[in-house]
């Protein structure tokens, strides 16, 4: 009965890899997201999809590309990792009747 | 620019004693205001919100006021317990819904 779900909950690599992180969700919600939260909790949003389309991207560098292929999913591919990149990702999507954001459980990503 | 300000923690408060967290915004037009709640190893959950100026919103015990005047949403609780022990996110909801701004979240510790 998980909401959001992502994949995979822990994430350890090099640098200068390449990876990808999935997002799903079973709400029928027609928006998501994905934020980064750093070290100290921190929240920024990264990017907002509504309908499988790109609204939002916070000037986050061209090495992260979400893609959408539905309006379940929204995948997160980082190309050339750096240490920096090290943070724990959220998904969330939005909807139904309170118009309400629903996080995922999150993905930490360590970039050794 | 569009932001939230939030009181740094941690706050650490004994089991019955009552709660405020600081919260206030910066925003242009008219901005929904949350508070989201962080438990361990968890994503982010909605605990209340509020759509406009005078709003109260309300839940487990927590309520937050939307005040336009001081551009303030303080989250309040009158009697803590261990269990509400979690980091608490201000945050407030622009551009049609589709960018949340978050606060730098405040930890909160409950002692038995």
């Amino acid at each position: 009965d998980t909401a959001v779900s992502q994949t995979p909950k822990y994430l350890v690599t090099q640098m200068g890899n390449d990876k990808s992180i999935k997002c799903e969700q079973n709400l029928g919600h027609d928006t998501m997201y994905w934020y980064k939260q750093d070290s100290k909790k921190f929240l920024k949003i990264m990017f907002s999809y509504n309908n499988k389309e790109l609204i939002i991207n916070e000037t986050v560098p061209n090495r992260f590309s979400p893609k959408s292929p539905d309006k379940a999913h929204l995948n997160l591919h980082i190309n050339s990792l750096e240490l920096g990149d090290s943070a724990v990702y959220f998904c969330a999507s939005k909807g139904g009747p309170y118009n309400e954001q629903f996080f995922g459980p999150g993905t930490r990503l360590t970039v050794l | 620019g569009d932001s939230v300000t939030q009181m740094e923690g941690p706050v650490t408060l004994s089991e019955e004693a009552f709660l405020t967290i600081n919260c206030t915004y910066t925003a242009t037009g008219y901005p929904s205001l949350f508070w989201y709640v962080q438990y361990p190893g968890e994503g982010l959950q909605l605990l209340l919100k509020a759509t406009k100026a005078d709003d109260k919103g309300s839940n487990k015990g927590f309520e937050a006021t939307y005040r336009k005047e001081t551009t303030s949403f303080h989250l309040e609780k009158g009697s803590v317990q261990v269990s509400d022990s979690a980091v608490y996110f201000c945050a407030l909801e622009l551009g049609g819904g589709f960018k949340t701004i978050f606060g730098a979240g405040t930890r909160l510790f409950v002692k038995a």
